[in-house]
């Protein structure tokens, strides 16, 4: 069936950069997303990439997609306290009727 | 101020008590979603609506009823037929029926079985 796996944790120092993978089974998608979720608080967009994308870059953040590996990455420059989060990844499923999130990676950075 | 307002912020069920969770918004949004959330689980897909007076059954719909009246409002009535009601329950909408429109989420319902 559909899948998106992530690793469930990450932890960096303030400072360095953070990279969160994501990978996906069959997709449909056009765009792939990530989410990211403050403790107690609702998902909020962060950044997306278009399927015919390697690379899509906005100030900190840089998504990488391998379309043939299915592996899609969120690279975090200068990783930042208030950065520590929840981050989903998500995509179409195959119906393209709904979006199937990962589990969602936890970010912890200290200072 | 446009946005996706849930209510109320933390819900108290009893056993054999039906609760109803409620979702609006205010974007002109086209379509609607209801997901819960479980601790390391992610996010699953409860019940969706594309348009007004129609809705689709999710991954995880059993115990679980919807309505779409208005376009601005979609709640959610968790059932006594579910029987592991305790999760954050999350609404989002997105632009069109398509779902390949971005998604925008709510702050969420905490529920709590007593």
């Amino acid at each position: 069936g559909e899948d998106v796996e992530q690793s469930l944790f990450l932890s960096v120092r303030e400072g360095d950069s953070s990279v969160i993978n994501c990978t996906y089974t069959d997709s449909s998608s056009t765009y792939l997303y990530w989410y990211k979720q403050e403790p107690g608080a609702g998902l909020q967009l962060l950044t997306y990439i278009f399927s015919n994308m390697d690379m899509k870059q906005d100030q900190r953040l840089t998504v990488l997609l391998n379309k043939k590996d299915k592996h899609l990455s969120l690279r975090i420059a200068d990783t930042q306290t208030g950065d520590s989060a929840i981050y989903f990844c998500a995509v179409l499923n195959q119906a393209g009727t709904a979006l199937i999130f990962g589990k969602g990676t936890t970010l912890s950075v200290s200072s | 101020d446009g946005g996706i307002t849930q209510s109320p912020k933390y819900l108290f069920r009893k056993e054999g008590q039906n609760v109803t969770l409620s979702c609006e918004q205010n974007l002109n949004h086209d379509a609607m979603y209801w997901y819960r959330q479980d601790p390391g689980q992610g996010l699953r897909l409860i019940y969706y609506s594309q348009i007004v007076n129609d809705f689709q059954k999710g991954d995880i719909a059993e115990g679980y009823s919807v309505s779409r009246e208005k376009k601005e409002s979609f709640p959610l009535t968790v059932t006594s037929a579910q029987k592991n009601p305790t999760a954050f329950y999350l609404c989002a909408s997105s632009p069109a029926r398509d779902t390949e429109e971005t998604q925008y989420f709510g702050p969420g319902t905490r529920l709590l079985v007593l």
